[in-house]
């Protein structure tokens, strides 16, 4: 059975960068024809879709994060994994990692992990 | 602002068939396929309904899914108090300024 869990700092500080990991079991990120993406949602707020990498490493970014976001994949550990520079308090949110095909929407994510940003 | 527009609330009684419309553009919706995400307090979003009218292995069939041109529908018949959660819709866009998944605002399902 699939599952994907989210690692990384929960504190980051403003003007850093936000890393985090994607750790896939049940699959084989390079075995399939799925992207692997993420998604945020601030407190209180809705979902907002920052991007997605292929196993061979071709990216989709959100236009409005693409300045700051780097998604990269490493089939040898099945993970991947998001960076976010020159974080502010408005990238504060639940980050999800989520597994989705070509051109449809995120099927099976994981159980999200909270990112404060904050001196 | 959200790509797709969700009413922000929603409310039935148990028993009743409630819907939750969400209205997109012909670069979103009316191109691509529809799914609706169910979000519980304090949980990931749990995805209901795919390519427009499927259901995942799992999911009750009180729940369904329609789409016409560029406006896409969630029923839930036979509502029940578990219901209560966040309803979002969601969709591919291909849009000129880069292809993305767009997400609606959301419908807060409150069961009376």
């Amino acid at each position: 059975q699939l599952q994907l869990q989210e690692s990384g700092p929960g504190l980051v500080k403003p003007s850093e960068t936000l890393s985090l990991t994607c750790t896939v079991s049940g699959a084989s990120i390079s075995g399939s024809s799925y992207y692997w993406g993420w998604i945020r949602q601030p407190p209180g707020q809705g979902l907002e879709w920052i991007g997605k990498i292929y196993y061979s490493g071709s990216t989709y970014y959100s236009t409005s994060l693409k300045s700051r976001v780097t998604i990269s994949v490493d089939t040898s550990r099945n993970h991947f994994s998001l960076k976010v520079s020159s974080v502010t308090a408005a990238d504060t949110a639940v980050y999800y990692c989520a597994r989705q095909a070509l051109v449809e929407t995120p099927d099976s994510w994981g159980q999200g992990t909270l990112v404060t940003v904050s001196s | 602002q959200s790509v797709l527009t969700q009413p922000p609330s929603a409310s039935g009684t148990p028993g009743q068939r409630v819907t939750i419309s969400c209205s997109g553009s012909s670069s979103n919706i009316g191109s691509n396929y529809v799914s609706w995400y169910q979000q519980l307090p304090g949980t990931a979003p749990k995805l209901l309904i795919y390519r427009n009218t499927q259901r995942p292995s799992g999911v009750p069939d009180r729940f369904s899914g329609s789409k016409s041109g560029t406006s896409a529908s969630l029923a839930i018949s036979g509502l029940r108090s578990e219901d209560e959660a966040e309803y979002y819709c969601a969709a591919w866009d291909d849009s000129v300024r880069g292809p993305s998944v767009v997400f609606g605002g959301g419908t807060k399902l409150t069961v009376l």
